[in-house]
Parts: C-alpha cells; structure tokens; sequence
C-alpha cells in the first residue's frame, strides 16, 4: 500500500491567518481525499482531490475556505483560510484503491 | 456528512478479555474496512472486507461483512495492552471511492 509523508504534524496559529498542509504520496494515485476530525470525534470528508480537476466539496465545506491543489499525482496540499478556533482539528490526508492509507495527520491549534 | 453507527462507544475490559464491537449503515456499502486510531496518528488499516458474507482473520482480529451489505461487526481475541485505542468502521462505495466513518469505539484495558 501507499505511504504518505504530511505535514506539518502540529502547528499553533492565530486566528485570522492560514495554514497549507502538504500529502506528498510515494506513488501516483489517481484520487487523494482530505478529511476533518474534530476533538473526540470520528472522520469527516472535507474534499477529494483528483489531479487536472477542481476538487469536489462535501456538503458544510467551501473551496473558499479550504481551498485545495492537486498539480501532480503524488501532491496534493490543503490550506485552512482565515482560521478561528473553530478550525481546530486533526486534518489527514488519505489515498483510495486497495490501501486505503492515511497520512499521520496534521494537528493544528487555532489560538 | 453521514456517519456510520458504530456500538460500543467505549469499553473498559481486563487484560486477557475478548472484544467485539459493531457498525451499522442505512446505506449499502461495497466495502467494510475497519481502522484502528492510536493518539497523534492517522488511522490504520486493520482489515478489509470486499464480498457480503466474508469472514476475515488478522491475527487475533476477525471482522465479518454482514449479508445485507449494511453492517459489519470487529471482534479481538486475548486482548493486550497495545490494544488500546480508536476503531473505526467504513463503508467503502465503489461509485465514488468515498469512504463513510463510524463513530469510533475507544478501547481501554483496565490494569
């Protein structure tokens, strides 16, 4: 199966500003896939990322506000804009086929 | 998003117990997966279910796909300390290579 590299791991931030996470993936997947989870809860699709294409949004979330690149198919980055405590969250990064791997994820915490 | 309803929430057992933990869906899935969640880590592939009625072993694991197509249960023998942690269900959809989470089951070995 895939191995994916994200990061940051953590980071603390202040509200206002923007993170831009980073999945880089040692093989070339067609589809890459950024999930949410929020503390003490389960796994939520915010995107998937094909490469050449706009990404398509869950129902909840705007590219506006998570906007998403995909230039090659073994990158993809995913930037949280305009950041309030809300925001704070685990955010990983996930490729399909038969692995079904996720990154370690990216801990971030909006101060 | 839709989640998967996934019982127990949580379980405090004794070294040595057997676990077992279940996943229901409204929905058809194509593909049951479950995962298992350590602190500051994504989520790992445990075992993978493709076909309704498949029983699969992984060790001490064992994890069947129901013939509805619409659960899945997870069951760990002689549980162990580094058995504690998240597990998570999922439902994979071939049409859209998305996967839908449960709500997670934390495992606490009681000392």
């Amino acid at each position: 199966s895939a191995v994916i590299s994200q990061k940051p791991s953590r980071d603390i931030c202040q509200r206002g500003t923007s993170l831009t996470i980073q999945c880089q993936v040692d093989s070339q997947v067609t589809m890459m896939f950024w999930y949410r989870q929020q503390p003490g809860q389960s796994l939520t699709l915010i995107a998937t990322a094909n490469q050449g294409s706009e990404a398509t949004y869950e129902s909840g979330f705007v590219i506006d506000k998570f906007p998403i690149s995909r230039p090659n198919l073994t990158f993809s980055t995913l930037t949280v804009s305009n950041m309030s405590p809300e925001d704070s969250s685990i955010y990983l990064c996930s490729v399909g086929g038969a692995g079904y791997t996720f990154g370690s994820g990216t801990r971030l915490t909006v101060v | 998003g839709q989640q998967l309803n996934q019982s127990p929430q949580s379980m405090f057992i004794q070294e040595g117990e057997d676990v077992s933990m279940n996943c229901t869906s409204s929905s058809i899935f194509n593909t049951w997966l479950w995962y298992k969640q350590d602190p500051g880590e994504g989520p790992v592939l445990l075992i993978a279910l493709y076909k309704a009625g498949e029983l699969t072993s992984n060790g001490r694991l064992t994890a069947q796909f129901g013939i509805t197509r619409k659960d899945s249960f997870l069951n760990i023998s002689a549980s162990i300390p580094s058995d504690v942690g998240i597990y998570f269900c999922a439902g994979h959809n071939f049409r859209n290579e998305k996967l839908t989470f449960g709500t997670g089951t934390r495992l606490t070995i009681i000392p």
